[in-house]
């Protein structure tokens, strides 16, 4: 199947500072990357979607001045958790479509705040 | 898309078949059935998706009733790396569309 990169796989960051993490689609194109959130023991919540070349429409009740994202090149998206606080540390996910029938996801990134 | 309703959690032992309900009494005529899983920690990994007919791949077989209000995925000899939450989510074919996920259910494959 295709293959989506994500980057880091986990990081650890002060209260205050930004973290941005990647999501790349290595084998193909993606016009369209979804951003979602799992919390412990829960179920993956769709933050936004990411459009190339366009606005990142963003689910109700997510931030968008907080979590910042950019999708500049076909293979590329950015989520930038602006001014983390210890509520953000999550799990962070995204995927892709191939434009194919099934979207591919990354391996995730583990998100802690301190 | 249409609501999904799957057990919480399933044991199976290791290399028998393990077979995940899936019911989806609401789904329409243009939606398809997807099943995706998720080892602990790890981003979701796609399995199988049909829209009547049974499907087969080297991961799983997908067998949807007649009436398709619900579904079984079916892992032919389920191992130790099977153990995963896994999720049926029906929706529209075309990955162009977000997935919403519902609670999954609880795959422990047992030794």
């Amino acid at each position: 199947g295709a293959v989506v990169s994500q980057h880091p796989s986990r990081v650890i960051c002060k209260s205050g500072t930004s973290v941005k993490i990647e999501c790349r689609s290595l084998d193909f194109q993606a016009t369209t990357m979804f951003w979602y959130r799992q919390f412990p023991k829960q179920s993956l919540m769709l933050m936004a979607t990411s459009n190339e070349g366009s606005k990142a429409t963003y689910e109700q009740g997510v931030e968008k001045d907080k979590f910042l994202i950019n999708h500049a090149s076909l293979t590329l998206s950015t989520l930038t958790v602006t001014s983390a606080h210890p509520e953000d540390s999550s799990f962070y996910i995204c995927s892709a479509g191939t434009g194919k029938t099934e979207a591919f996801f990354g391996q995730g990134t583990r998100l802690t705040v301190v | 898309d249409a609501k999904t309703t799957q057990p919480p959690s399933m044991d199976c032992a290791e290399g028998r078949a393990a077979n995940l309900p899936c019911n989806h009494s609401t789904i329409s005529g243009n939606e398809y059935v997807y099943w995706y899983r998720q080892i602990h920690s790890q981003g979701p990994q796609y399995i199988i998706h049909g829209l009547k007919n049974n499907e087969t791949n080297e991961m799983a077989s997908l067998i949807i009733t007649e009436d398709r209000k619900s579904s079984t995925l079916i892992l032919p000899h389920a191992t130790l790396r099977d153990t995963a939450v896994y999720y049926c989510i029906v929706r529209v074919e075309g990955s162009a569309r977000q997935l919403t996920f519902g609670s999954g259910t609880q795959l422990t494959v047992l030794p």
